[in-house]
């Protein structure tokens, strides 16, 4: 398994501003991902960030409104650009601990609160 | 696309009942998972099945991957108030590492 911490825990933002959340794993990942959980949903998939290239970005999201960084193989940040109330939501950050076959799982972060007003 | 479809939706039950939940596709799966996630925190893993017809468990927790491999289901037994949270079956996607999720089965459980 993997122990992921993120960074804030929990936020409130003006409409408007960004917020950049940091994601830390304890042990070097090739796959690192980025979820959204909207309140009283399940999660969705943001973008896969593999190290030393582009994040792939899943239908519905753009690199604009949520550019994401992956500097090393332990560390990830993930900005909400430009927010508004609609982006309230927890995101989650996830690394996939395994051989990086398809059978491997994901394990998660505690997540960050997003609270826009 | 891919889909997991779980039900129920939400269950409420008495302290000290057994737990059942399920998760279908109409594709196959090679992996099927279950997690549990808290209020305000991320989700946990709980169970893990790798093989069809696995049958694994974890303290009260049983699960178990379909023989079809389009299937499984969690059971939880003598439920305790600690259980109350939202658990999701996820896989991945066939020939890819992405990994998607039911919509959640929301547990109550009453003292």
């Amino acid at each position: 398994s993997a122990v992921i911490s993120q960074k804030p825990s929990r936020d409130i933002c003006q409409r408007g501003t960004s917020l950049t959340i940091q994601c830390q794993v304890d042990s070097q990942v090739t796959m690192m991902f980025w979820y959204r959980q909207q309140p009283g949903q399940s999660l969705t998939l943001i973008a896969t960030a593999n190290q030393g290239s582009e994040a792939t970005y899943e239908s519905g999201f753009v690199i604009d409104k949520f550019p994401i960084s992956r500097p090393n193989l332990t560390f990830s940040t993930l900005t909400v650009s430009n927010m508004s109330p609609e982006d309230s939501s927890i995101y989650l950050c996830s690394v996939e601990a395994g051989q990086g076959m398809s059978t491997d799982t994901q394990y998660f972060g505690p997540g960050t609160r997003l609270t826009v007003l | 696309g891919q889909q997991l479809n779980q039900s129920p939706q939400s269950m409420f039950i008495q302290e000290g009942e057994d737990v059942s939940m399920n998760c279908t596709s109409s594709s196959i799966f090679n992996t099927w998972l279950w997690y549990k996630q808290d209020p305000g925190e991320g989700p946990v893993l709980l169970i893990a099945l790798y093989k069809a017809g696995e049958l694994t468990s974890n303290g009260r927790l049983t699960a178990q991957f379909g023989i079809t491999r389009k299937d499984s289901f969690l059971n939880i037994s003598a439920s305790i108030p600690s259980d109350v949270g939202i658990y999701f079956c996820a896989g991945p996607y066939t020939g890819g590492f992405k990994t998607i999720f039911g919509a959640g089965t929301r547990l109550f459980v009453k003292a």
